[in-house]
C-alpha cells in the first residue's frame, strides 16, 4: 500500500496568513493527489485534483502543487472559514489512502 | 444539486450485521462509480470500498474483505454496504462519496460525499 504521509498534523495561524501544508507518498504517485477539506460534523469537500487543478466552486486562494512524492497546498490568504482539517489521498492504485490529516486552528 | 445520504447506522453487538444505505440525487447515478469512507472516531479517512457504474466491478480495502460487500441498485439510485461480523475496529462514520468517473480509472476521485452515517459495534 501506498503510505501518504502529511505535515505538519496541527499548525495556529492567523487570518490572512499564508498558510503551506505537506504530504509525502512512499512511492512515486505521478500527479494522483488530491485535497480535501473538511470541518467538524461535515462532509469531506473537494478543493484540489490532479495534485494542481482547483475544483471547481473553491476559491482561487487554494492552489496546490507537486508530482511524484512531494506535493504542497497553499492557502494563500487564510480566512475565518478555512479553519478546518486538511486531506491528501492518492488515487495512483488501489487501495486509495489518505494521509493523517493537518488540523488549521486559529491563533 | 448532487445530494448523497445515508442511512442505516446504528448500535450493533460484535458479530453482528448492518446494511447501510446512500440515497442518491441530482445526478446520473448508473453514470458515476460510488465509494464508502469512513472515519473513526476522532481519527482520519480511511477508504473501505468502491464500485463501478455498472456494478461489475468492486474494489476493498483488505481489512474489510470478505466481510463487508458493496452494491448498489440503480433503478433505485442507491448504494449500499452489507455488513456482516462486525468488529469494535469497525466503528466509525461511514460516508458515501461520488466518483468522477464510470469505471474504477488510475486517477479517480470522489467530488461529493454525504455527511455520513455513524456505526458503532460495542456489547
Amino acid at each position: 500500500d501506498i503510505q501518504m504521509t502529511q505535515s505538519p498534523s496541527s499548525l495556529s495561524a492567523s487570518v490572512g496568513d499564508r498558510v503551506t501544508i505537506t504530504c509525502r507518498a512512499s512511492q512515486s504517485i505521478s500527479s494522483y493527489l488530491n485535497w480535501y477539506q473538511q470541518k467538524p460534523g461535515e462532509a469531506p469537500k473537494l478543493l484540489i485534483y490532479a495534485a494542481s487543478s482547483l475544483q471547481s466552486g473553491v476559491p482561487s486562494r487554494f492552489s496546490g502543487s507537486g508530482s511524484g512524492t512531494d506535493f504542497t497546498l497553499t492557502i494563500s490568504s487564510l480566512q475565518p472559514e478555512d479553519f478546518a482539517t486538511y486531506y491528501c489521498q492518492q488515487s495512483y492504485n488501489t487501495p486509495l489512502t489518505f494521509g493523517g490529516g493537518t488540523q488549521v486552528e486559529i491563533k | 444539486e448532487v445530494q448523497l445520504v445515508e442511512s442505516g447506522g446504528g448500535l450493533v453487538q460484535p458479530g453482528g450485521s448492518l446494511r447501510l444505505s446512500c440515497a442518491a440525487s441530482g445526478f446520473t447515478f448508473s453514470s458515476y462509480a460510488m465509494s464508502w469512507v469512513r472515519q473513526a472516531p476522532g481519527k482520519g479517512l480511511e477508504w473501505v470500498s468502491t464500485i463501478s457504474g455498472r456494478g461489475g466491478t468492486t474494489y476493498y480495502a483488505d481489512s474489510v474483505k470478505g466481510r463487508l460487500t458493496i452494491s448498489r441498485d440503480n433503478s433505485k439510485n442507491t448504494l449500499y454496504l452489507q455488513m456482516n461480523s462486525l468488529r469494535a475496529e469497525d466503528t466509525a462514520v461511514y460516508h458515501c462519496a461520488k466518483s468522477v468517473t464510470r469505471d474504477i480509472l488510475t486517477g479517480y476521485y470522489h467530488d461529493y460525499w454525504g455527511q455520513g452515517t455513524l456505526v458503532t459495534v460495542s456489547s
